[in-house]
């Protein structure tokens, strides 16, 4: 079965950056575009970016633009993103998810199949 | 606009109906996912395409869309059911995902 596993909680200093990873396997890694969403304490979900396994051609949230990096190594299935000069306020879970696409009358719609189970990141 | 508006919370007697909304500019061309997210859980996927279940999801969880609004009905509420939902799309422009506001749902 497709699983995302992430890696483990880290704490950070203000200024400092980030690095987490998410390795996938039960599915072709190449196959899926995995995206990065966050959770901050108590709020909700909030979408970071997208990397393409096959390539390596990302797309970022405009909020992130600048200090956002989104990578992947197809020979461990493995995606990194990487933030950095971290704030207060990235302070929160991090989950790698996959995506999956549905089309109807040419226009191709987008999921978010399977997630990890998130890393816990907090900058103190 | 780059923004899915939900309602933020809604309550639901046990066995009852609820429907929540997910309001924004991009559901007039780009379909809606729902995810039920419970504490200290990942999400999990209950909708796609603006109105399909993916295996395992029960039938009393369904999907609409009409103009710039999606809409997610739980019908006979569970307790289960009890949880933070949340619509996601792409924004007008096609580029963007957004994640709606999120709507805490309580099964009374």
């Amino acid at each position: 079965q497709v699983q995302l596993v992430s890696s483990g909680s880290e704490v950070k200093k203000p200024g400092a950056s980030m690095k987490v990873s998410c390795k996938a396997s039960g599915y072709n890694f190449i196959s899926y575009h995995l995206h990065w969403v966050r959770q901050a304490p108590g709020h909700g979900l909030e979408w970071l970016g997208t990397v393409n396994p096959h390539g390596g051609s990302t797309t970022y949230a405009q909020t992130f633009q600048g200090r956002l990096t989104m990578t992947t190594d197809t020979s461990t299935s493995t995606v990194n993103m990487e933030l950095s000069g971290l704030k207060f306020e990235d302070t929160a879970v991090y989950y790698c998810t996959r995506v999956r696409s549905y089309c109807s009358n040419g226009v191709c719609h987008y999921y978010f199949d399977s997630w990890g189970q998130g890393t816990l990141v907090t900058v103190s | 606009s780059s923004e899915l508006t939900q309602d933020p919370a809604v309550s639901v007697a046990l066995g009852q109906t609820v429907r929540i909304t997910c309001q924004g500019d991009g559901l007039g061309r780009f379909y809606a996912s729902w995810y039920q997210q419970k504490p200290g859980q990942a999400p999990t996927l209950v909708v796609y395409g603006n109105d399909k279940r993916p295996s395992g999801i029960p039938d009393r969880i369904s999907g609409s869309s009409s103009g710039n609004t999606a809409s997610l009905t739980i019908a006979g509420a569970q307790a289960e059911d009890e949880a933070d939902y949340y619509c996601n799309s792409r924004d007008s422009s096609g580029n963007q995902y957004v994640f709606g506001t999120g709507t805490k749902v309580t099964v009374l």
